[in-house]
């Protein structure tokens, strides 16, 4: 059973443009937040994290947004950019640390 | 480059033999943590340990086990490998063992096993 869902497999958005990632989670019991993402032949590199006492980080191009009551998560990047292309992976950390199966970004030019 | 270093970058062997894979943390860091990541599957976290000692565990097979030396670096062994084991394994490092810490990741090892 999946408890960290990223149900966008791929997302192709203009460069320029606003990039949404979206994860839903099921156990009310995390209470930590990550974003990771991962370019090809390199592991995963943190991005932005958030805990379960707020409901938005923001960090340069980069925010998330956590909405509890609906378990669910986003990342948001303004403006996108083309090195922004890879695969992002969002964790929620309870007693253990879930991932999600990622989602592939696509920056078109 | 993150500061952690693993070893081999890629490894491929037979079923039913034994392997291991070697983490180097960044300096400093006292955690070490060790994922899985199957072919279209997110990064399962295995185990973490803490200043040589297991700190928390999770889907980790009983074939596999894992350990922290004195020196801070760890060593993941898989043992009776069989092909559904082919897959990357990253190591992680942290400052501490909290929630809040920052993973950096290693650049992981491909295993494949025929």
């Amino acid at each position: 059973d999946q408890q960290v869902k990223q149900n966008s497999p791929s997302l192709s958005v203009q460069e320029g443009r606003i990039s949404i990632l979206n994860c839903d989670y099921t156990n009310s019991m995390f209470d930590y937040f990550l974003w990771y993402k991962k370019y090809p032949a390199e592991g995963p590199t943190f991005l932005i994290s958030i805990s379960s006492i707020k409901d938005k980080n923001e960090d340069g191009r980069f925010t998330v947004f956590l909405n509890k009551s609906a378990k669910h998560l986003s990342l948001h990047i303004v403006p996108s950019q083309p090195g922004d292309s890879a695969v992002y992976f969002c964790a929620a950390n309870g007693v253990k640390i879930i991932f999600g199966k990622g989602t592939r970004l696509h920056i078109l030019p | 480059d993150s500061g952690v270093t693993q070893t081999p970058k890629h490894l491929i062997t037979a079923t039913g033999q034994r392997v291991t894979l070697r983490c180097s943390p960044r300096s400093g860091d006292l955690s070490v943590y060790w994922y899985q990541q199957s072919l279209d599957q997110g990064l399962q976290f295995l185990i973490q340990y803490y200043n040589g000692e297991e700190r928390a565990k999770g889907n980790i097979l009983e074939r596999f086990s894992a350990q922290q030396f004195p020196d801070l670096h760890s060593e993941l062994n898989l043992s009776s490998l069989e092909l559904g084991d082919s897959a990357l394994y990253f190591c992680a490092s942290s400052v501490g063992g909290v929630r809040a810490d920052t993973q950096y990741f290693g650049p992981g090892t491909r295993l494949t096993v025929l």
